[in-house]
């Protein structure tokens, strides 16, 4: 059981160019979300998804996409990357709704 | 709309002192309430959590009491450890979403 995985580790683009975070889960959650955590910003929601074919915005969600097509996983698109992006990047995910979240354990990504 | 304030850190302790971070929090009805801990370099970690009100949530010798009439659910340790090193984050369920609190960094010296 691996639980909530997340790649890469460590990112660093140039300004423009797109990528994607990857997260799966491997626990049935339906419930899943991606953060960006910025120092003295705490955490803020980015996107979230209550089951496949179902997406949310949440807190902070322009410059960013999302899709959920199947339970297991639940990819971050960066579609322009801007410096202002250069976060913590984290997924979770939860039986039915936002409670006893289980974290990955993050992608470090820098924009140039 | 629903929040959650924490006292700001950083906080500095010696090892076996006590231990209190200040969570407060504003929400419609009697949510459930999380602490989350983040150890450095790592993701978020359910540390404890209380369902309802006067609920007390424990784990690895934490403790926090869901209280309704001060709309609080402090953390609080009887002796930290060196180990107990990292930021602690209070939450609450609101929306859908999770909503945190700023964090509060620890750093316990021995």
């Amino acid at each position: 059981n691996a639980g909530v995985t997340q790649t890469p580790k460590f990112q660093v683009l140039k300004t423009g160019q797109s990528m994607t975070l990857q997260c799966a889960q491997d626990m049935n959650h339906e419930y899943m979300s991606w953060y960006r955590q910025d120092p003295g910003m705490g955490l803020r929601l980015i996107h979230y998804s209550v089951g496949a074919g179902i997406t949310d915005q949440g807190e902070v969600p322009n410059g960013y996409n999302v899709s959920r097509s199947t339970t297991e996983d639940f990819p971050l698109r960066l579609l322009s990357a801007a410096p202002s992006q250069t976060s913590v990047y984290f997924c979770a995910s939860s039986w039915g709704g936002p409670n006893e979240q289980f974290f990955g354990p993050g992608t470090r990504l820098t924009v140039l | 709309g629903d929040s959650v304030t924490q006292m700001e850190g950083p906080v500095t302790l010696s090892e076996e002192a006590f231990l209190t971070i200040n969570c407060t929090y504003t929400a419609t009805g009697y949510p459930s309430l999380f602490w989350y801990v983040q150890y450095p370099g790592e993701g978020l970690q359910l540390l404890l959590k209380a369902t309802k009100a006067d609920d007390k949530g424990s784990n690895k010798g934490f403790e926090a009491t869901y209280r309704k009439e001060t709309t609080s659910f402090h953390l609080e340790k009887g002796s930290v450890q060196v180990s107990d090193s990292a930021v602690y984050f209070c939450a609450l369920p609101t929306g859908g979403k999770l909503i945190f609190g700023q964090g509060t960094e620890l750093s316990v010296k021995p």
